[in-house]
């Protein structure tokens, strides 16, 4: 089976940095991706790592490191409307596009 | 110009009742899925479908029966309800899978439907 830990939260101010830590457990493992909900609303994509190193799109980068079942998502120049939760999800083995998501971490921007 | 909708949006009913949602997608793509995101937020997948045939079916109680008319299209009904079984139901499209090591394709989620048994 597969299993993923994210902190249930995260509080930050206007402007900073902040890094969300997903560090999973998985019987096969294709990648890991990054998804963003704000309340009410729908998951939306944010990123997607197959390999190790960093990947950067605009104000969120997102790291992988196979070798040690760990990633994390960095918001840089928060905005209060990057308040929102924030899944990582891992594409297991066996085919398909199948998506195991985290429980999550909320992120809360403060001004 | 939605590009994954769902019907209806709230759903509230009795234990015991059957009911369904509806789910379309106009982005062209293969593969549909089924997802239940509970009060914790948990978001787990139930079911997916690629150009109309099951490919991905969890361990959901078989009250739970997805039909996909077209690619296009992915319902969910549900029998004999629960109250349990209130959740957030989203669906979700995707390009189809490209193989057992391909990349990967993002999904789009719909806006969701909140379930509530009473």
């Amino acid at each position: 089976g597969q299993s993923l830990e994210q902190p249930s939260e995260v509080t930050a101010v206007e402007g900073a940095i902040v890094q969300i830590n997903c560090t999973y457990q998985t019987s096969g493992f294709y990648g890991l991706s990054w998804y963003q909900q704000h309340d009410g609303g729908a998951p939306t994509f944010l990123s997607y790592n197959a390999l190790d190193g960093l990947e950067e799109t605009g104000r969120f980068s997102s790291f992988l490191s196979r070798s040690d079942s760990y990633g994390y998502l960095l918001l840089q120049e928060l905005q209060m409307k990057d308040s929102a939760s924030y899944f990582c999800a891992v594409r297991p083995g066996g085919g398909g596009n199948k998506l195991t998501f985290g429980t999550g971490t909320q992120l809360k921007v403060e001004l | 110009d939605t590009a994954v909708s769902q019907t209806p949006k709230y759903l509230v009913t009795q234990m015991g009742n059957d009911k369904s949602i509806k789910c379309e997608q106009n982005l062209g793509h293969d593969t549909m899925y089924w997802y239940k995101q509970d009060s914790k937020k948990f978001l787990k997948i139930m079911f997916s479908y690629n150009n109309k045939e099951l490919i991905i079916n969890e361990t959901v109680p078989n009250r739970f029966s997805p039909k996909s008319p077209d690619k296009a299209h992915l319902n969910l009904h549900i029998n004999s309800l629960e109250l349990g079984d209130s959740a957030v139901y989203f669906c979700a499209s995707s390009q189809a899978p490209m193989g057992l090591a391909g990349g990967y394709n993002e999904q789009f989620f719909g806006p969701g439907t909140r379930l509530t048994v009473l």
